[in-house]
């Protein structure tokens, strides 16, 4: 089966880092763009940014930029998302995605819900 | 990078269409033929509807319907059905990297 399997909710306290999980399979990893995506409490979706895991490019939504690191481990299917310092406003799930076709996010993780509070 | 602009609600009766219009700019959903439409229902991750502009992926019903014209696009779901009810967002790219509209609570009534 095709999917995408994210890590489990995560309580941390400001300042602490995080790095949560988005893992591939069913489909060759290189093969699809894999986008991560904000969505605070009651809000909207945001894209955070996108990478390509044939080279490991990776391009970050500007208010995202410097905040988040997006990686990935090829040898285990894997994207990541990570923070070295969170802070309260970082309470949100969080989605990866994958992009095949061009434009396209076709195939969604469950989301992890990420929060931050002392 | 701004979000694209939707409506906040639109409704319906149970048969009756809607339609959702995402404007963006010419940097966006009018340089590209890559808007999509994704509904989320609660507590759900987003689910692909229409992707470049106007086509449906397999499994969707064909009452939802893209269309575009130079930089707004629209979602026009036909014959409403409780099911329908749910946030819809559209996702254009903008050169580098992806833009998402502000979200459409779409409710049957």
């Amino acid at each position: 089966e095709v999917q995408l399997v994210q890590s489990g909710a995560e309580v941390r306290k400001p300042g602490e880092s995080l790095k949560i999980s988005c893992k591939a399979s069913g489909y060759s990893f290189v093969t699809a763009w894999i986008g991560w995506v904000r969505q605070m409490p009651g809000k909207g979706l945001e894209w955070m940014g996108i990478m390509n895991p044939r080279d490991s490019e990776t391009r970050y939504s500007p208010s995202f930029q410097g905040q988040v690191t997006i990686s990935d481990d090829k040898s285990i299917s894997t994207a990541f998302l990570q923070w070295s310092s969170l802070k309260a406003s970082d309470t949100a799930m969080y989605y990866c995605a994958r992009s095949i076709v061009p434009g396209t996010w076709g195939l969604w993780g469950q989301g992890t819900l990420v929060t931050v509070s002392s | 990078q701004s979000a694209l602009t939707q409506p906040p609600s639109a409704s319906g009766s149970p048969g009756q269409s809607v339609t959702i219009s995402c404007t963006g700019t010419s940097s966006d959903v009018g340089a590209y033929n890559y808007v999509s439409w994704y509904q989320q229902h609660p507590g759900k991750a987003p689910k692909l509807m229409i992707y470049q502009d106007t086509k449906r992926p397999s499994g969707v019903p064909d009452r939802f319907s893209g269309s575009k014209s130079g930089n707004t696009a629209s979602l026009t779901v036909s014959g409403l059905q409780a099911e329908d009810d749910a946030d819809y967002y559209c996702n254009s790219y903008a050169g580098s990297n992806y833009v998402f509209g502000s979200g459409t609570k779409v409710t049957v009534l």
